[in-house]
């Protein structure tokens, strides 16, 4: 099974600043990784897909990279909006599909 | 635009058994594949299984294998999550999910509650 560890676990920022997460591999899974935004009380939403593709209707702020073990999201400025929990999740050579263990972005 | 709606959760007690359903609209359900993920209060995101948009294929994570079986109605656009034998730790907000090219989730039901206690 595929472990991702996601770092840091919390980040503390203010609207406008970049955020940068963090999603590491245990082994190489190619670019077949995703990002989701989750708020509270509200489902996940895919917002990245193989590594660097927006997903339909996710904002250009959004943009990751990455291959095989180390991948990056990074939001360029963040809204109000943005401050939720983020999940990285692999789909290399599954069954399983695993999730990381989320990094909450908290206003500062 | 694309609706998954879930029910069947409820309160259960340790060894019994629920079936969840999931109401899909807005999209070709008979080429799609299907998901459950499960997120423990407070916890993280787990996949739980999958099934292809034939039926042909069902895959399970481990922890619910033997236990838990994923089905679909394609004229009906609904799959299935029948649970048994649950356990304490089957508790979870249970998300049906449509599958985008073969393992991500690109839309996702509000979810349901499933609480296993005495």
């Amino acid at each position: 099974e595929i472990v991702l560890t996601q770092s840091p676990a919390t980040l503390s920022l203010s609207p406008g600043e970049r955020a940068t997460l963090s999603c590491r591999a245990s082994q190489s899974v190619s670019s077949n990784l995703a990002w989701y935004q989750q708020r509270p009380g509200q489902a996940p939403r895919l917002l990245i897909y193989d590594a660097s593709n927006r997903a339909t209707g996710i904002p250009a702020r959004f943009s990751g990279s990455g291959s095989g073990t180390d991948f990056t999201l990074t939001i360029s400025s963040l809204e109000p909006e943005d401050f939720a929990v983020y999940y990285c999740q692999h789909r290399s050579n599954w069954p399983p599909l695993t999730f990381g263990g989320g990094t909450r972005v908290e206003i500062k | 635009q694309v609706q998954l709606v879930e029910s069947g959760g409820g309160v259960v007690q340790p060894g019994g058994s629920l079936r969840l359903s999931c109401a899909a609209s807005g999209f070709n359900f008979i080429v799609s594949g299907m998901h459950w993920v499960r997120q423990a209060p407070g916890k993280g995101l787990e996949w739980v299984a999958f099934i292809k948009s034939d039926g042909s294929e069902k895959y399970y994570a481990d922890s619910v294998k033997g236990r838990f079986t994923i089905s679909r109605d394609n004229p009906e656009s609904t799959v299935y999550l029948q649970m048994n034998s649950l356990r304490v730790e089957d508790t979870a907000v249970y998300y049906c999910a449509k599958d985008k090219i073969w393992g991500y989730f690109d839309y996702w039901g509000q979810g349901t509650l499933v609480t296993v206690s005495s």
